[in-house]
């Protein structure tokens, strides 16, 4: 079955741009959608973007300005840059599979990110 | 500020069932059937089990069920198991501009 795994660095320096990549294995990345999504410690779900086999994508309006999503079909993966750090996107990072609507079904295990000097 | 409403807590004692609510909008809930609902323990990944509102994934147990009324959306566990306490997020479709909105969770405690 396919599983998500998001690989990265831990730590970013503030105005930093974060970069994430998310390896989909046990299946074709070329076929679905694929999103970020954001969970900052102790808080809620933010939905960041996302990005179809075509590349495609669709960003939340209130991090549009920052936010960049790439897929690379040769590799299996896709991959999340979030300029301009602050604390504020310190967060666990997912990469998930949107179906049947915004159902997102599969998910990868998550990586922190902190933004700290 | 989460765009959707949920209670930030909720509880119930083992073999009880146990709501759980989820309001937004007519942009979003109200407007469409694609409210999904996401358990979440410590340290893991939020694990679907609600889709298109009442719709469970396959080996999600029948105690979940799924339901919404006009803008608000809600999620009832029956059968209260201690493997139940987590947190709890719905979210829902919020049209072609925002794509998709989450509530800002709720606490599920077995008692």
């Amino acid at each position: 079955q396919v599983q998500l795994q998001e690989s990265g660095p831990g730590l970013v320096k503030p105005s930093e741009t974060l970069s994430l990549t998310c390896t989909v294995s046990g299946g074709s990345i070329s076929t679905d959608y694929w999103s970020w999504i954001r969970q900052p410690p102790g808080k809620g779900l933010e939905w960041i973007g996302y990005i179809d086999y075509s590349g495609n994508s669709k960003y939340n309006p209130s991090l549009e300005s920052r936010v960049t999503i790439s897929i690379d079909t040769s590799k299996n993966q896709f991959s999340l840059k979030l300029s301009s750090g602050t604390a504020a996107d310190t967060a666990v990072y997912y990469c998930a599979r949107p179906s049947m609507g915004p159902a997102f079904d599969i998910w990868g295990q998550g990586t922190m990110v902190t933004v700290s000097s | 500020q989460s765009a959707l409403t949920q209670p930030p807590s909720a509880s119930g004692s083992p073999g009880q069932s146990v709501t759980i609510s989820c309001t937004g909008t007519s942009s979003d809930v109200g407007g469409y059937n694609y409210v999904s609902w996401y358990q979440q323990h410590p340290g893991k990944a939020p694990k679907l089990m609600i889709y298109e509102v009442s719709k469970r994934p396959s080996g999600v147990p029948d105690r979940f069920s799924g339901s919404k009324s006009d803008n608000t959306a809600s999620l009832t566990v029956s059968g209260l198991q201690a493997e139940d306490e987590a947190d709890y997020y719905c979210n829902s479709y919020a049209g072609s501009n925002n794509y998709v909105v989450f509530g800002g969770g709720t606490k599920l405690t077995v008692l």
